[in-house]
């Protein structure tokens, strides 16, 4: 199976607080397992990866959670801003490079 | 640096006509992939290329759309003729192989 399941489809947090965003995946295939932030009107950006010999990678405020038994991965954006704001999308990709993507998170941080 | 290129970023036309999507990936890059994306559908993947080579075309619809990378620095994706339910975002990518995709703007079409 290539599909990657993306929960929860929208979250709404409050400016400090803590986002999470999960994702699951069936294909052991699999061995990288991008974020992308997309604002509207934009192209999705890449935000940070993971590869499974890690269980854990942070950039900055963003962190990736990586449980390879379980086959599932998240994001965690600590100090959540409002500029934080956007639609999230989880992906994971094997040795062909092709990405399948989650159906997207939308973040809304409130001031 | 600059990043991918995708033109034009708007298009409109009707149902029937010819619609040729462009797009320059980052220099140095050697895989490119189009995207479409839709409230229904998210992100699905078309087609990538290695290379300038076409590797993987299944996520091409139907075979009104077709897609060439004649060189390494332009591809160009084609919908003849156009539908309606062609409308979407369709994204560019590109990576160097293995590393993360970097996508364009996007390029939003709307078939009447």
């Amino acid at each position: 199976q290539q599909q990657v399941k993306q929960s929860p489809q929208s979250l709404i947090v409050q400016k400090g607080g803590i986002s999470i965003i999960n994702c699951a995946y069936e294909n052991t295939a699999f061995d990288y397992f991008p974020w992308y932030q997309q604002f509207p009107g934009k192209g999705p950006a890449l935000l940070i990866a993971i590869r499974p010999d890690v269980s854990e990678k942070k950039e900055g405020r963003f962190t990736i959670s990586f449980n390879k038994s379980a086959k599932q991965f998240s994001l965690h954006i600590m100090d959540s801003q409002p500029g934080d704001s956007a639609t999230y999308f989880c992906a994971a990709g094997g040795s062909n490079y092709k990405l399948t993507f989650g159906k997207g998170t939308l973040l809304t941080v409130n001031p | 640096d600059a990043g991918v290129i995708q033109s034009p970023r708007h298009e409109v036309t009707e149902m029937g006509q010819e619609v040729t999507l462009r797009c320059k990936p980052i220099s140095g890059h050697n895989s490119l992939f189009w995207y479409r994306q839709t409230m229904m559908r998210g992100l699905e993947l078309l087609i990538y290329f290695n290379n300038n080579v076409p590797i993987d075309d299944s996520g091409m619809p139907e075979d009104r759309f077709s897609a060439k990378m004649p060189n390494a620095s332009f591809s160009t994706l084609k919908i003849q003729p156009s539908e309606p339910r062609d409308s979407a975002v369709y994204f560019c990518a590109s990576s160097l192989l293995g590393t993360g995709q970097y996508f364009g703007p996007g390029t939003r079409l709307t078939v009447t």
